[in-house]
């Protein structure tokens, strides 16, 4: 089965701070991944989209990894901004279709304290 | 931020409402969702559209129906409002050319249904 598992489920850190969140999928075969960051009341933005070939994009302060291999995505936050509380949501794309089939993970609540 | 506009932002309405959220986008995209999101929760898709006059059903089953007369356009209609209807409601575009595409998010509808 199609699974994408993140984790932590909620991460409290203080601003400043780095962090890194965790994404496992079991997507097969695997297309894509993304990152979105989604602030409360808000529609996710994507941070980052990484393609098969690719192991690491950064977006300013947002860097992304992939193991392929692992089957395994972090996101590293850099210097923790208040502005940097949300939920950060991983999507994996299958290649099933030309069109691509959207797995998405539960998300990480990620909370900045000043 | 993307340009795309989802209206109302919240919707309090009575069991056995007839209620329409709309959805409009100004980026030309051909490809154009529907996801259901709730606390805690992944992201389900309930109807997409690659086109004009093209609609189909997602994967969580739903009540709902949609329509796609204009590119920019993409209204969501439940015919007869209950309880479990309450969630959070958004709309996503694509340019739909070319592998990986990002979804354009709007900022959702908060629907309750009492």
């Amino acid at each position: 089965k199609n699974q994408v598992e993140q984790s932590p489920q909620s991460l409290i850190i203080l601003e400043g701070k780095n962090c890194t969140l965790q994404c496992n999928y079991t997507v097969s075969p695997f297309s894509n991944l993304r990152w979105y960051k989604q602030d409360t009341g808000r529609g996710p933005v994507s941070l980052t989209i990484m393609t098969f070939s690719e192991n690491t994009k950064s977006n300013g302060r947002y860097t992304a990894t992939l193991d392929a291999d692992t089957k395994q995505s972090s996101l590293h936050i850099t210097a923790s901004q208040l502005s940097d509380s949300a939920s950060y949501i991983c999507v994996v794309s299958d290649r099933g279709s030309t069109l691509g089939r959207l797995y998405f993970g539960r998300g990480t609540q990620l909370t900045v304290w000043p | 931020e993307a340009d795309i506009y989802q209206t109302p932002r919240y919707l309090v309405i009575g069991t056995g409402k007839k209620i329409t959220l709309e959805c409009s986008q100004t980026m030309g995209h051909d490809k154009m969702y529907w996801y259901q999101q709730d606390p805690g929760m992944e992201l389900h898709l309930i109807h997409y559209s690659y086109g004009v006059n093209s609609t189909e059903k997602g994967d969580l089953s739903s009540e709902s129906t949609v329509s796609r007369i204009r590119t920019e356009h993409f209204p969501l209609t439940l015919e007869s409002a209950r309880p479990s209807h309450t969630s959070q409601y958004l709309c996503a575009s694509s340019a739909g050319q070319g592998l990986p595409e990002t979804l354009h998010f709007g900022n959702g509808t908060r629907l309750t249904v009492t």
